[in-house]
């Protein structure tokens, strides 16, 4: 079976320090990778996608960016960390050769606060 | 592109009555529509989803759903309410031709003993 990986569960960084959470992917192959995140009382926003390695989209402009150096692993990060980059981080992945109808299965996310 | 609207940031219910979370989709392709749960500080768990077929969705927890094309809707239920289903729902839209998923700004579910 497939399995989702995100950590740290929780990190406290400084404004300005820089930022790396990582997502991992078990049990499957050539997923759609997915970063999402959380602020408070905020729904979900998608900042990046990826459909393979090296391949990159971005949906919202920022000081955050992902990588995808293996098959299963996703990497968020940031050279320097602003307050508003805080809040509940999330990793999903899906098959990504059955189109849409296929369901996006989230990690168990990352707490960020930067103070 | 596809988009999804929740009626109700949040929504509160007591124990054994019925519990409606309100869910409105635009797209200009059929969608295949989801609808998740989240409880505090997890990530997003999959209750049902619609592809093609029944458009009456049974889940998990005892949630179902209808897709309704005329009304553009994706109304989840449940009967009667349990303290457990206190949680976050987010309603989700995906396309074809698309590989990402859009998700609806959440409804926060509030269960009254």
């Amino acid at each position: 079976s497939q399995t989702i990986h995100q950590w740290p569960a929780t990190l406290v960084q400084p404004v300005g320090s820089p930022l790396s959470l990582e997502c991992t992917v078990e049990g499957t192959s050539n997923p759609n990778l997915y970063w999402y995140r959380q602020a408070a009382g905020r729904g979900l926003q998608l900042l990046f996608y990826s459909v393979g390695i090296g391949q990159i989209s971005s949906e919202v402009p920022q000081n955050l960016s992902a990588s995808r150096p293996q098959d299963r692993q996703f990497i968020l990060s940031s050279k320097k960390l602003l307050l508003s980059d805080s809040g509940f981080y999330l990793c999903a992945w899906r098959n990504g050769l059955a189109g849409g109808r296929e369901t996006q299965y989230f990690g168990p996310g990352t707490r960020l606060l930067v103070l | 592109a596809q988009s999804v609207t929740q009626l109700g940031s949040h929504v509160s219910v007591s124990e054994g009555a019925l519990v409606l979370l309100r869910c409105n989709y635009s797209s200009s392709v059929p969608p295949y529509l989801f609808w998740y749960v989240q409880y505090p500080n997890q990530g997003l768990q999959l209750l049902l989803k619609y592809t093609t077929g029944a458009t009456l969705v049974k889940g998990i927890n005892g949630f179902e759903a209808e897709f309704k094309k005329s009304e553009t809707s994706f109304h989840l239920t449940k009967p009667s309410a349990h303290m457990s289903d206190a949680a976050e729902y987010f309603c989700a839209v995906s396309v074809n031709n698309n590989n990402d998923m859009r998700f609806g700004a959440g409804t926060r579910l509030t269960v009254k003993p």
